[in-house]
């Protein structure tokens, strides 16, 4: 079963840009690629979804290389409230199956 | 429009006793999906339902987990004689669509502690 691998975690300071990069090396080819945002002890939260190239919206921006094997999403002025671990989920073009990330925990610092 | 809602938020059981965790998807969604998220860990998927229709349980442990998404009702997960290996969050999602694209909306999830 193909990986869909983070980072571990991240450090970062309040009003920097913070990009979190998410491998899907073995992304189906119809699926899209989806970014959600967990708090500690409560479900994940959707943030933004592409398919290629960039799509942004009001809190990211998704950024999708032409070969779909890795994406970037992209925090913009982060602040102490983004802290929390972020998942990208993707489908598997072998099994067919929703496969999370291993996720990346993003530390806010003041 | 209510989110998802997920009953009971935790659950404490004992070893060999069953565990039922409910999971009432947002209004006019038919598709349901449940997670397992151990402690530190990722979400891992178990089960993709649509009403009445299990779609694809290839994430079931083969024994002692069931679940079912009635044409009435909530979608219940199932686990019989729970050991303490089945502690976890269970998380539930919807969506209206299924497939490709279709954004999932999650519930706030079950704790289980198994005793």
């Amino acid at each position: 079963l193909a990986k869909t691998t983070q980072p571990i975690s991240m450090d970062s300071y309040e009003g920097q840009e913070v990009n979190i990069t998410c491998s899907h090396n073995n992304i189906a080819t119809n699926d899209y690629i989806t970014w959600y945002q967990q708090f500690p002890s409560q479900g994940p939260r959707f943030i933004i979804q592409g398919y290629k190239t960039k799509v942004t919206n009001e809190v990211a921006s998704l950024f999708i290389p032409a070969d779909r094997k890795s994406s970037t999403l992209s925090l913009p002025r982060v602040s102490l409230s983004d802290t929390a671990v972020y998942y990208c989920l993707v489908g598997d073009a072998n099994t067919d199956k929703l496969i999370f990330g291993t996720g990346t925990r993003l530390q806010v610092f003041p | 429009n209510a989110g998802v809602m997920q009953n009971p938020r935790h659950l404490v059981r004992r070893r060999g006793q069953e565990a039922r965790l409910r999971c009432s998807p947002m209004k006019g969604h038919s598709h349901v999906y449940w997670y397992r998220q151990l402690p530190e860990e990722g979400l891992k998927f178990m089960v993709y339902l649509q009403k009445e229709n299990i779609i694809d349980e290839s994430g079931m442990p083969k024994e002692r987990f069931s679940a079912e998404f009635p044409k009435e009702g909530p979608s219940i997960l199932r686990i019989q004689q729970v050991v303490r290996g089945d502690s976890a969050a269970y998380f539930c999602a919807s969506s209206p669509r299924g497939g490709q694209g279709d954004e999932q909306y999650f519930g706030p999830g079950t704790r289980l502690t198994v005793t």
